[in-house]
């Protein structure tokens, strides 16, 4: 069964600075999506950035990137130069693709953007 | 363009009752999952609807059912309510046709506490 792990439950950064949130998985799928959502105080899941396994290259989208190392099978989440409006929990979340509709998400890692 | 609306926001309920929790998809999606997010945890894959048929279930007993209508709106339904049940219900909508990759659209949720 496919797992994912989070091990920071909770971070804090200053505001301007870089912040890397971390994130494992298990499968033995060789082809899947990875997927970082954010979760405000507002509750409503928001995605951040996706990853398609088979793409070598690094998502990124506008101040948050993605380190994917696949065979290491590990996927974080950078943040450049954070924003308040950042502070939120964050949720690593993997989908498969053979028949299965589902997400598996982490515990989340509370981070909190100081200002 | 509306995203996808969850109703109520907020309900209590007394053990051994039942409840329905309402959803509308994003606009032009077909396809809606729910989910089940306990305090400090991940959410947890209940079911996913696709024309009118529940096209995949997670690890939930029988008391948690659910139904979607023609126009891709779904109920979620839990009877003989246990406090164990207390948690947020997240909907999520996607449009299927192999896009599911490109992530879900999440409402804000329900928060059910169970008394």
């Amino acid at each position: 069964a496919q797992t994912v792990t989070q091990s920071q439950p909770e971070m804090s950064v200053q505001e301007a600075e870089t912040v890397t949130l971390s994130c494992t998985y298990d499968t033995s799928e060789n082809n899947y999506y990875l997927f970082w959502y954010k979760q405000p105080p507002s509750r409503q899941m928001i995605l951040v950035i996706r990853q398609e396994a088979y793409k070598q290259q690094n998502a990124t989208e506008n101040r948050f990137s993605v380190n994917f190392q696949k065979a290491a099978k590990s996927f974080s989440l950078k943040i450049s130069d954070s924003q308040l409006g950042d502070t939120a929990m964050y949720f690593c979340a993997f989908m498969g693709t053979s028949g299965t509709y589902k997400y598996i998400f982490g515990t989340g890692t509370r981070l909190k953007v100081l200002a | 363009d509306a995203g996808v609306t969850q109703s109520p926001t907020h309900l209590i309920k007394t053990r051994g009752q039942q409840v329905t929790l309402r959803c509308s998809p994003k606009s032009g999606h077909d396809t809606v999952s729910w989910y089940q997010q306990a305090l400090g945890q991940g959410p947890q894959f209940i079911f996913q609807y696709y024309e009118e048929e529940e096209r995949q279930r997670g690890n939930f007993p029988d008391r948690f059912s659910g139904h979607q209508f023609p126009n891709y709106s779904s109920e979620l339904n839990v009877n003989a309510l246990l406090l164990g049940d207390s948690a947020l219900y997240l909907c999520a909508s996607s449009l299927t046709s192999g896009r599911l990759g490109y992530g879900y659209t999440f409402g804000s949720g329900t928060r059910l506490t169970v008394v």
